[in-house]
């Protein structure tokens, strides 16, 4: 079964930096874009960044533009997020999610999240 | 960068009863209308997409509807497992946009 795995997130002051990870299992990472989503805890989602499957595409929203990059790593089914510059507004929790078959802008499973707080 | 307003942001419904739900787009999104479930401490699950389209596993009593800026989530029968929160999201145009949630909760 399709599982995403999120790991990296954790306290980090403004200005900051932190890499987080996405490991997935289940499907043929290699063939299907991956996004990353955001949910400040008891808010709403924002989608933060999409990138096609191999690596060649990618998309931001305008409040990471700059500062965060998507990436992944296809042999180790693996997609990242670095994330420079950190600002107290980005503290919340992280999904890696799946695009489904039908579209790119379609979230078919989602990991569990990991929260990301940037705080002194 | 495209609109999704959700309304009501809060449905009390009695289980058992029918519980529907409003989209609006700022601009045509055409049929690309995606529909999400979260309960708290999980991540969304996929409900529907492409406006009506059931996702794997999602059961008959969902169903969407509309297409252009309005759009409807109808569940026909409430079950104790469907309190909870609800997004539309819209993937017609980047950068992808949710709307704020509708918050389904026992009457």
């Amino acid at each position: 079964q399709v599982q995403l795995v999120e790991s990296g997130g954790g306290v980090v002051q403004p200005g900051g930096s932190l890499r987080l990870s996405c490991a997935a299992s289940g499907f043929t990472f290699s063939s299907y874009g991956m996004h990353w989503v955001r949910q400040v805890p008891g808010k709403g989602l924002e989608w933060v960044a999409f990138i096609r499957n191999d690596g060649n595409t990618k998309y931001y929203a305008d409040p990471v533009k700059g500062r965060f990059t998507i990436s992944r790593d296809n042999s180790k089914n693996t997609l990242y997020l670095q994330m420079n510059s950190l600002r107290a507004e980005d503290t919340a929790i992280f999904y890696c999610a799946k695009t489904s078959g039908v579209s790119w802008g379609v979230f078919d499973y989602w990991g569990q999240g990991i929260l990301v707080t940037v705080s002194s | 960068e495209i609109v999704m307003t959700q309304s009501p942001a809060t449905l009390s419904v009695s289980p058992g009863e029918r519980a529907t739900l409003s989209c609006r787009a700022s601009q045509s999104v055409s049929s690309k209308l995606a529909w999400y479930q979260q309960k708290p401490g999980q991540a969304p699950r996929l409900l529907i997409y492409d406006a009506s389209t059931r996702a794997t596993g999602i059961p008959p009593r969902f169903s969407g509807s509309g297409s252009g800026t309005e759009f409807t989530l109808t569940i026909s029968s409430l079950q104790s497992e469907d309190f909870a929160l609800y997004y539309c999201q819209q993937f017609d145009t980047w950068p992808l946009t949710f709307g704020g949630g509708t918050k389904v909760d026992i009457k």
